[in-house]
């Protein structure tokens, strides 16, 4: 069946510093790849998302390419400000699915200190 | 326009009871899914109705059980309440049920077994 793997948090860094999340996935075919981002008390929201081999997606200076060779889908951001505090899923569609279900990973929780 | 609504968004019920979680999807969204989110966990899918149709079940008991009415809005139901429900219950929109269609989700309904 389908799994997403990612690091573990919590992880802590400092204002301006490199962000890197790693997502590793299994599943048949050539699913769409996706992040969410959940903020303290809130929802899921979508972040970015890819939908074949090679693309990268990006939003608010958040990027991840899809890495069919190494099935990953790493998170990566230059420079966090404190506002990027929240808990990160990575989240996969099986291709020619019936439905449009999430495989979710287990999240990674992100604290940027000023 | 107004985005994935639920409610109620905090609920507390003891050990046996009922309860009923209600999502109303962003107008023009067919498709509605159901996620449970256990405290420090990745969301995990429950069901999702497309067209007041069931796309798809997760591995729940039958204890949980779900519906879609005419105006694509959708009901989560669940019996004899066991403390390990206790979980924050999401629900996302999208405007088909199938492919990468982009899930936009509520807020959420937290629920606390006693």
């Amino acid at each position: 069946g389908n799994s997403v793997t990612q690091m573990e948090g919590p992880v802590t860094l400092s204002e301006e510093a490199f962000l890197t999340i790693n997502c590793t996935y299994t599943a048949t075919g050539y699913p769409s790849l996706f992040w969410y981002v959940q903020y303290p008390g809130e929802g899921l929201q979508l972040l970015l998302k890819a939908t074949k081999a090679d693309d990268k997606g990006s939003n608010k200076g958040f990027e991840a390419t899809y890495r069919k060779e190494t099935t990953s889908f790493h998170l990566e951001k230059g420079s966090v400000q404190v506002s990027d505090s929240a808990v990160y899923f990575c989240a996969l569609i099986s291709e020619g699915a019936a439905g449009n279900k999430l495989t979710f990973g287990g999240g990674t929780r992100v604290l940027v200190k000023p | 326009d107004a985005g994935v609504t639920q409610s109620p968004t905090h609920l507390i019920k003891t050990r046996g009871q009922h309860v009923t979680l209600r999502c109303s999807p962003i107008s023009g969204h067919k498709s509605v899914s159901w996620y449970q989110q256990v405290l420090g966990q990745g969301p995990q899918f429950i069901f999702q109705y497309y067209e007041k149709e069931e796309r798809g079940r997760g591995n729940f008991p039958d204890r949980f059980s779900a519906r879609q009415f005419p105006n694509y809005s959708s009901e989560l139901n669940v019996n004899a309440l066991l403390l390990g429900d206790s979980a924050l219950y999401l629900c996302a929109s999208s405007r088909t049920g199938f492919g990468a269609n982009v899930l936009t989700f509520g807020a959420g309904s937290r629920l606390t077994v006693l």
